[in-house]
């Protein structure tokens, strides 16, 4: 069974250009988070999406940041434009459905680093 | 608002020896979820092992288990039998609301 894809790998870009990230997370997965994980820092979750609904963006930073989950199954996460505090690694991770016992299956990141 | 704790920074052990890595949490649900990830200097989140707020025994997965204390809003993770391999950033983590740690960097001497 493939893991969570994402792309790019790396992305390296100067304050105030914008940027996409792209998730495919394992196939029939329902549920669909994205993470923001600044160096030395644990995780914080940006959007969380169920199919293609989103059920909980409340630390997403709807000023410069969007995501969108389109026919339920692939994911971008896009920011607009972006500034220095953004540097950080973007984890996107899936799980079959929305349940506190659900284990979610991370990918393996971008790093982005804005100059 | 949901928080976990994790008061060790870092944390040295000797190959082969067992360590506990402490979590605390703070939540007002009644049912929920406590996960641990290791992510290694790679950078991918690797899922070790799961505890539900209701269950009643310890959870073990091989080498890893849960000290989970409910009353005392615990989950420490214990890892057996050290290897080199371990080395790496340990994060605790609830559910249903997706809430991770700070992290405990665990490094493992030969």
């Amino acid at each position: 069974e493939a893991g969570v894809a994402q792309s790019p790998r790396y992305k390296i870009i100067e304050k105030r250009q914008s940027v996409a990230f792209w998730c495919n997370p394992i196939s029939g997965h329902a549920t669909l988070y994205w993470y923001q994980q600044i160096l030395g820092q644990g995780p914080k979750l940006l959007i969380q999406f169920q199919n293609n609904g989103v059920v909980d963006d409340s630390q997403l930073p709807k000023d410069r940041f969007s995501a969108e989950r389109l026919k339920g199954v692939d994911s971008t996460l896009k920011i607009q434009p972006a500034k220095l505090e953004d540097s950080a690694v973007y984890l996107c991770a899936s799980s079959p459905s929305w349940g506190d016992q659900e284990t979610q299956y991370f990918g393996p990141g971008t790093r982005l680093l804005v100059l | 608002a949901q928080k976990i704790t994790q008061t060790q920074p870092g944390m040295f052990v000797q190959e082969k020896e067992a360590v506990t890595l402490d979590c605390t949490y703070d939540t007002s649900d009644q049912s929920y979820g406590l996960f641990w990830y290791k992510q290694p200097s790679s950078g991918e989140m690797i899922f070790l092992i799961y505890q539900g707020s209701y269950d009643e025994q310890n959870a073990t997965e091989g080498r890893y288990s849960l000290n989970f204390q409910k009353a005392r809003k615990s989950a420490n993770l214990v890892i057996s039998a050290s290897q080199l391999g371990d080395s790496a950033m340990y994060f605790c983590a609830m559910r249903l609301r997706q809430v991770f740690g700070p992290g405990t960097r665990l490094s493992v001497l030969p």
